[in-house]
């Protein structure tokens, strides 16, 4: 079936500004995870949704971040004020609850 | 601070050996064990998962876990050149309920030479 979409594959923008970057899950995928990772580096845990819960947002870098979930389904995630540093490649994940992660293709950012 | 560690390589083998790659953890309560394969410029795509102590194999791909060591290792036998990527070990972590969080290592770039 289809897998994790995200989109756009690549977005360009002028510090300052504000992006919004979309993940479509596996259908029936109650948890859903973003990541960051930045060129040469390691995942970074961004924030988590499962179900109907309260997101765990423990890994948002600063309050410029935000994300949410639409009916347990498509998310956005929410960068305001773009800053260089905000440059990275955004990875969305997606998984049954407990069972290993199916990421997307990837948001590739970079703030001009 | 929990932590997944990985020598970052590059671990350069010749085509038709075998690739060992390794991971250590500090989370002594981890019950989940993961091998993502992630090639330059693409998304990780898991390689294989492991639970419980021993060994598990999946064609050219064996893991290995010893929870005792804090230690899980994975074997690729018959290395190819399309086998040349990073892989990423990642753990789950117990002090997030239901095993929903993974902690993440650096990974280890694989080079296999023709």
């Amino acid at each position: 079936g289809a897998g994790v979409s995200q989109s756009p594959s690549n977005k360009v923008t002028e510090k300052g500004k504000d992006v919004e970057l979309r993940c479509d899950p596996i259908s029936g995928h109650t948890a859903l995870y973003w990541y960051r990772q930045s060129l040469g580096q390691g995942l970074e845990f961004l924030i988590y949704f499962q179900g109907n819960s309260a997101p765990d947002k423990s890994g948002l870098p600063s309050d410029r971040f935000s994300a949410e979930r639409t009916g347990g389904s498509v998310s956005t995630l929410t960068i305001q004020r773009t800053q260089q540093e905000d440059s990275a490649v955004y990875l969305c994940a997606s998984s049954p609850t407990g069972s290993p992660l199916h990421f997307g293709n990837g948001t590739r950012l970079t703030v001009t | 601070q929990k932590e997944v560690e990985q020598n970052s390589g590059p671990l350069s083998v010749p085509e038709g050996a075998i690739a060992s790659l390794n991971c250590t953890y500090s989370d002594r309560v981890s019950q989940s064990f993961f091998w993502y394969r992630q090639y330059s410029g693409k998304s990780p795509e898991l390689i294989m998962s492991i639970y419980s102590n021993g060994d598990k194999e999946d064609g050219r791909f064996t893991a290995q876990l010893n929870k005792a060591s804090q230690y899980v290792s994975l074997l690729i036998r018959d290395s190819q050149p399309s086998d040349s990527a990073t892989y990423l070990c990642a753990v789950t972590d117990s002090n997030a309920g239901n095993n929903r969080k993974l902690i993440w290592g650096l990974g280890t770039s694989l080079a296999v030479n023709p």
